[in-house]
């Protein structure tokens, strides 16, 4: 399917287990994003990727890890999880830069119990 | 640090024309200002970008004053389907500065 997907939708994992969170896109797109949302903060970007095999850090990187080995994926780790990284995270992606039309996928709601 | 500030709640009702202002007062020469739409459990959606003056495009209208400190997004004749959150982004060449804010919430009645 052509487009931005994310897996998985939904995610229920305990306090210090690792996660990972994975996103894909067929454009192929240079940029690829991290976002997560939380009530009354909107989107804060985690993490973004300008092409392959270089990433860089947005407004809230601590206590995540990404790496981009290949331009179509973009996975996103939690090495330990905490609660506090309950949140739903949105990948997205676009051609050129940040202030470009971003597509986005549909997101992956995560609980840290 | 291109902030944005936004209402954080509109009503209006069917039909109507709703304009929702965004300020964004450290504005950078080199940066667009875009407006998504999302939906609840969906990503956000492109609606529409403008650098200054006036953009339109079928679903809505962008409009940018000479001094850039602010825009506001016009939609016209809203239905109901257009409930949904509304966020301004001001964004150029640095990516690393992305900041979405936290949106405007419309509710369209009938």
């Amino acid at each position: 399917d052509a487009g931005i997907t994310q897996s998985p939708r939904y995610k229920i994992t305990e306090t210090g287990r690792q996660v990972t969170l994975m996103c894909h896109q067929t454009w192929s797109h240079s940029y690829m994003f991290w976002y997560r949302q939380d009530l009354g903060h909107g989107l804060r970007l985690i993490y973004y990727s300008a092409a392959a095999d270089i990433t860089d850090k947005g407004e809230v990187p601590d206590g995540y890890v990404v790496s981009r080995s290949k331009t179509e994926n973009f996975p996103l780790t939690l090495e330990s999880a905490t609660r506090s990284q309950t949140s739903v995270y949105f990948c997205a992606s676009t051609w050129d830069r940040g202030g470009d039309e971003q597509f986005f996928g549909p997101g992956t709601r995560l609980t840290v119990l | 640090l291109a902030k944005t500030t936004q209402p954080i709640s509109m009503d209006s009702y069917e039909g109507q024309e709703v304009n929702i202002t965004c300020s964004h007062n450290n504005i950078a020469t080199n940066d667009y200002i875009t407006w998504y739409q999302q939906f609840p459990s969906q990503g956000p959606r492109f609606i529409i970008q403008g650098y200054k003056t006036k953009v339109t495009n079928e679903v809505a209208s962008l409009f940018i004053p000479a001094d850039r400190k602010s825009s506001t997004l016009s939609l016209p004749r809203v239905s109901l389907s257009d409930t949904a959150v509304y966020y301004c982004l001001v964004a150029g060449d640095n990516t690393d500065k992305l900041i979405f804010g936290t949106g405007t919430r419309l509710q369209v009645f009938p």
